[in-house]
């Protein structure tokens, strides 16, 4: 398996422009989280999904950005507009049948809004 | 207070010795427990689970301590590819916010020749 796959690695963009992240979980996991990671804050849950479906969003940090996942193989995490403090690494990762089970991790996008 | 916390570092030690580290976590009903490690640049992979009777795997030892809420690493004989940063998770149960897991800060260790 190709593990999580995650696409750009790098984004570089101005403050205002729309981003859109993508994720391949591991073929099979039925739970999809989204993080992001600063030296400030740590690795921060945003979003996850269990079996395509949105189930808790509270840490998403406010209405620029939004998540979808129209299928079992595939998501995105968008923001819109973009800013500078929302440069960081963000990372996809999926388990397979419970949300407290071992996470694989993709390689990350990381994100820089100028 | 922070749901997970562990000593930043960074934590010096010189190749061949043996280094532990904690965290404490918050909740109490938190049912799941693991080191993970992390490269620089890299993405976080799965060290090791943590079991309330304790574990260990090759130089690796962890523990845990459900009445004082904390967890430990210990790492013997230390090789220099062990320098990394150590991230503490705990699944955590809560009623409204952000569920899954949990991850601390991370505590960074330079192994030195």
């Amino acid at each position: 398996d190709a593990g999580v796959i995650q696409s750009p690695r790098h984004e570089v963009t101005e403050m205002g422009q729309e981003v859109t992240l993508r994720c391949k979980p591991i073929s099979g996991h039925d739970y999809l989280f989204w993080y992001r990671q600063t030296m400030m804050r740590g690795l921060e849950l945003l979003i996850y999904f269990n079996n395509n479906v949105p189930i808790d969003d509270s840490g998403m940090p406010e209405d620029r950005f939004s998540a979808k996942m129209p299928n079992a193989s595939f998501s995105t995490l968008k923001i819109q507009p973009s800013e500078p403090r929302d440069s960081a690494v963000y990372f996809c990762a999926s388990t397979l049948g419970g949300r407290h089970n071992e996470q694989f991790f993709g390689p990350g996008t990381r994100l820089t809004v100028l | 207070r922070k749901e997970v916390e562990q000593d930043p570092g960074p934590f010096n030690v010189p190749e061949g010795a043996t280094v532990a580290f904690n965290c404490t976590y918050s909740n109490s009903a938190s049912q799941s427990f693991f080191w993970y490690r992390q490269d620089c640049r890299k993405e976080p992979k799965l060290l090791m689970s943590v079991y309330s009777s304790g574990n260990e795997d090759g130089r690796f030892t962890a523990q845990l301590n459900r009445a004082s809420q904390y967890i430990s690493l210990l790492i013997r004989d230390s090789k220099l590819s062990d320098s990394a940063t150590y991230l503490c998770v705990v699944g955590m149960y809560s009623g409204g916010g952000a569920d899954g897991l949990t991850f601390g800060k991370g505590t960074h260790l330079i192994i030195q020749p």
